[in-house]
């Protein structure tokens, strides 16, 4: 898989919006990106994931650059509940996409202040 | 049902112990996985099943010994542990077919707390 850069750790304040960037400057075309997010004492949870356009559902929007050697997942307005450690994953699935191995790697530590 | 279930939620063997760690999923997902995490670390694959069949282990050490007797269960044998395989243990499941329509993300549990003793 390759290879994603994210900030070890990011502060927010309740009700404002959150950008946790991720860089894939070795990203290949038919790598998507993937966000996952673990909440304290939980299994990862699925957030979001696109190839070359934005991306938007109830949970996130997902900005991804042209060039695509960077995206950034947008929480609009983040809760207590939105503080997890969120990973950014590149997922290869356009070698015909049998099963396909998921591999973390150590993600961004969201703080959100009351 | 969208939940991966697994059981027990927490467990304490000691180093010569047999113990085996279950997950279930109803949601029809061909491929199952086991991961373990450690303490402020990323979750590690462990092992892939597709279809039923072992398709990936990541150099597991043989203490370590799955199953998966149908579609919907997938078990984790645990045998000779040692302490430093205490950690959080972690089922998945997703689709196997790639299916650009829809959403193919995994299904994680809330995993079994192991602590070898």
């Amino acid at each position: 898989d390759a290879k994603t850069t994210q900030p070890n750790s990011m502060e927010s304040n309740e009700e404002e919006p959150v950008h946790l960037p991720c860089n894939h400057s070795t990203i290949s075309g038919t790598d998507y990106i993937h966000w996952y997010r673990q909440l304290p004492s939980q299994g990862p949870e699925y957030v979001i994931h696109g190839l070359t356009s934005n991306v938007n559902n109830r949970m996130a929007s997902l900005a991804i650059a042209e060039d695509r050697k960077s995206s950034t997942l947008i929480l609009h307005r983040a809760t207590l509940r939105d503080a997890a450690v969120y990973y950014c994953i590149l997922r290869d699935v356009g070698s015909g996409g049998s099963n396909y191995k998921l591999t973390f790697g150590k993600g961004t530590l969201l703080t959100v202040n009351p | 049902d969208t939940e991966v279930t697994q059981t027990p939620k927490h467990l304490v063997m000691g180093m010569t112990n047999k113990k085996s760690l279950k997950c279930e999923q109803h949601m029809g997902h061909r491929a199952m996985y086991w991961y373990k995490q450690k303490a402020k670390k990323p979750p590690e694959l462990m092992f892939v099943y597709s279809y039923e069949k072992l398709s990936i282990n990541e150099s597991v050490p043989s203490r370590f010994s799955p199953e998966c007797p149908n579609s919907s269960l997938l078990n984790l044998h645990l045998h000779a542990l040692q302490p430093e395989d205490s950690a959080l243990y972690l089922c998945a499941s997703s689709q196997v077919i790639r299916d650009r329509t829809r959403r193919y993300g995994y299904t994680f549990g809330s995993g079994t707390r192991l602590t070898v003793v």
